[in-house]
């Protein structure tokens, strides 16, 4: 079985903090590195899609890191708002088996106003 | 707007019973996969169909069988539910290798619980 880990659990962080999550993965046969945002009641959206080591990607507060040498990746958010406050899932595919996806157990951002 | 839909929001069982979740997508994916949500736990796979008629265990197939019969459908069968199956179900579907990392697309969920 894949391990995907992530850290924090939880957090909890007030409006205007900036945060970062992280994620480790495997680091040998690497394909792609997901990260998702998932809200209460909502379905899991995707934010970054990332697949070249040293990869970053940013979407408005929002930005991303990847080191696949040592199986890591960095969630960032700048100046964190209550709308902000979900679960955020990374998931990792594996080059040998593309076509499965495993999560990593995630991390609940609670943004407190 | 591209959609995952799943049949039922929530759903009760009593245990013994067979259950069936439906997903439908409309994106002519060729993969589609069954996840079980459980706090602390995220999103663990149960299946993954990588085309019609075929399918692959994740990593917790026990006590679930899944069906493909046409491209947009994937279905989830416990044959004999337990109260251990209660937990939110999450289907998801992606195009089959293109080399850009191909993202999921989820859809809602169904909370089953089994009584």
């Amino acid at each position: 079985i894949l391990n995907v880990e992530q850290s924090p659990q939880s957090l909890h962080v007030q409006e205007g903090d900036s945060t970062n999550f992280t994620c480790s993965f495997p680091s040998s046969n690497f394909y792609a590195l997901h990260w998702y945002r998932w809200e209460t009641a909502k379905s899991p959206e995707a934010l970054f899609v990332m697949t070249l080591n040293g990869d970053e990607k940013k979407k408005g507060r929002i930005s991303a890191t990847l080191n696949t040498k040592e199986g890591y990746s960095y969630l960032y958010i700048k100046g964190s708002q209550p709308e902000d406050s979900a679960t955020y899932l990374c998931a990792f595919m594996e080059k040998t088996s593309y076509d499965k996806v495993i999560f990593g157990p995630g991390t609940s951002l609670s943004v407190i106003p | 707007d591209v959609k995952v839909t799943q049949s039922s929001r929530y759903l009760v069982k009593r245990t013994g019973e067979k259950v069936f979740l439906e997903c439908v997508q409309d994106m002519d994916h060729e993969n589609m996969f069954w996840y079980r949500q459980d706090p602390g736990l995220g999103l663990r796979l149960i299946y993954f169909s990588y085309d019609v008629k075929m399918k692959e265990k994740g990593d917790i197939p026990e006590g679930y069988s899944v069906s493909r019969e046409k491209k947009e459908r994937f279905s989830l069968i416990l044959e004999s539910a337990s109260t251990n199956q209660t937990s939110m179900y999450l289907c998801a579907s992606n195009p089959a290798y293109q080399g850009v990392g191909e993202k999921l697309f989820f859809g809602s969920g169904t909370q089953l619980s089994v009584l």
